[in-house]
Order: structure tokens, then C-alpha cells, then sequence
């Protein structure tokens, strides 16, 4: 089956830790993207990229890191730098373009 | 700076009428819109898109209207059935910059029985 994988689904992170979000796709897309959702927010952009070895902040890049080493998988990382780190992560790909396609997301929760 | 807008966090229809839900947008560089639907806990998936150079674009029940010159876009969903309740998002790209979605702080649409 085509599609996107995010893994965890829970994740719960200590104050001061790193950590890092799982996000692998199948379906030969070349851009990827990772976007944060807050109750009641929209959809803010975190990072994304259109090819392997190459990526963009978007508007909410602080606190976050990523990585594009191979065509199918795009991990996020969230740094102790991330201030508020608590919140619903979506990771999605698409061909240039086109309609984007989502994980099922990550619930990332500072214990 | 929001470029894109839902400026109804909430809307509620009778089962069988029609839903509209609307999107505003300020970059006219703007060209093409997407809207999606979400439940709670779960990725968004894809409804219908239009590009900049139609003003409408239908699939089955659903179908999407663009204003360019208001800068507006619409979705319209007839006829409305409960199923059809749950988190819209509207969100729009160009081609300047490589497809990034940019995405309003949608609506939730309840539909009653």
C-alpha cells in the first residue's frame, strides 16, 4: 500500500530533551513537509523540502531541525530550543504541484 | 501576517441542505487552492483543488468556487449528510514557491440530522 507513515503516534518528551519524529513515504514524491497544529489553529508550516539534500524553514522553524538524506524520509526533530513544543504534528508529500497527502500525525506531549 | 483566512471557526446545517464555507486569501501571487477535510487526531485528506485559471471546479457533492478579483474561495457542499461533519481547511500555493501550502485556521462544519 502507497501512503505516509508517521511514527509515534504518542511521544511524550522531559523538559531539555531532543527528539525526533519519524515521518517515511512510499509514493516517489519529491517534496515533503512538517506542519504543527494547535487546538483551534491552523496548520503552520514548519519546514519543507522539494528534493533530497536540500530543505526550507517555513514560518515556524525555530526550536525545530530536519534532515532529507533519502527521497523517502523527512525526520523532525525538536530541539530543547523549541519552547512550547506541545502540539499535533503532520508530515506530508507531494508531487510538485499538486494535492498533498498527510500522515496520521504525532502527538507530542512535555511531560 | 495571515494570508490565508477562515474567518468562521464553526458552522452548523441541516442534513440535506447546503454547506458553504468560505476562505479568504491577501498574496494575489496566490494560483492554486486546496480544501481539505480533518477529524480529530488524524491527518487531513484531500477534497478538491482549483487552479487560479478556473473560477470553479465540481466532484460529486462537492464543488469549489474562486473570486480572484475579491480574492475569495468558497466550498459548497450539497447536499449536506452528518458524515460531512469535521474540520475544513482551505489552503492555497504558488508557484514561486515550489508548492508550499499555505493553510487558514478552519472551520468546523457540524451537520444535523
Amino acid at each position: 500500500d502507497g501512503g505516509i507513515t508517521q511514527s509515534p503516534k504518542y511521544l511524550f518528551r522531559k523538559e531539555g530533551q531532543n527528539v525526533t519524529l519519524s515521518c517515511e513515504q512510499n509514493l516517489n514524491h519529491d517534496a515533503m513537509y512538517w506542519y504543527r497544529q494547535d487546538p483551534g489553529q491552523g496548520l503552520r508550516l514548519i519546514y519543507y523540502s522539494q528534493i533530497v539534500n536540500d530543505f526550507q524553514k517555513g514560518d515556524i522553524a525555530e526550536g525545530y531541525s530536519v534532515s532529507r538524506e533519502k527521497k523517502e524520509s523527512f525526520p523532525l526533530t525538536v530541539t530543547s530550543a523549541q519552547k512550547n513544543p506541545t502540539a499535533f504534528y503532520l508530515c506530508a508529500s507531494s508531487k510538485r504541484r499538486t494535492e498533498a497527502f498527510f500522515g496520521q500525525g504525532t502527538r507530542l506531549t512535555v511531560v | 501576517d495571515q494570508q490565508v483566512k477562515q474567518n468562521s471557526p464553526s458552522l452548523s446545517v441541516q442534513e440535506g441542505r447546503i454547506s458553504i464555507l468560505n476562505c479568504d486569501y491577501t498574496n494575489s501571487m496566490f494560483d492554486y487552492f486546496l480544501w481539505y477535510k480533518k477529524y480529530p487526531a488524524e491527518g487531513p485528506t484531500f477534497l478538491i483543488s482549483i487552479s487560479s485559471i478556473k473560477d470553479k471546479n465540481e466532484d460529486g457533492r462537492f464543488t469549489v468556487f474562486l473570486n480572484k478579483s475579491a480574492k475569495h474561495l468558497s466550498l459548497h457542499i450539497v447536499p449536506s449528510q452528518p458524515g460531512d461533519s469535521a474540520v475544513y481547511f482551505c489552503a492555497a500555493s504558488h508557484y514561486n514557491q515550489g508548492g508550499k501550502l499555505i493553510f487558514g485556521q478552519g472551520t468546523e462544519l457540524s451537520v444535523k440530522p
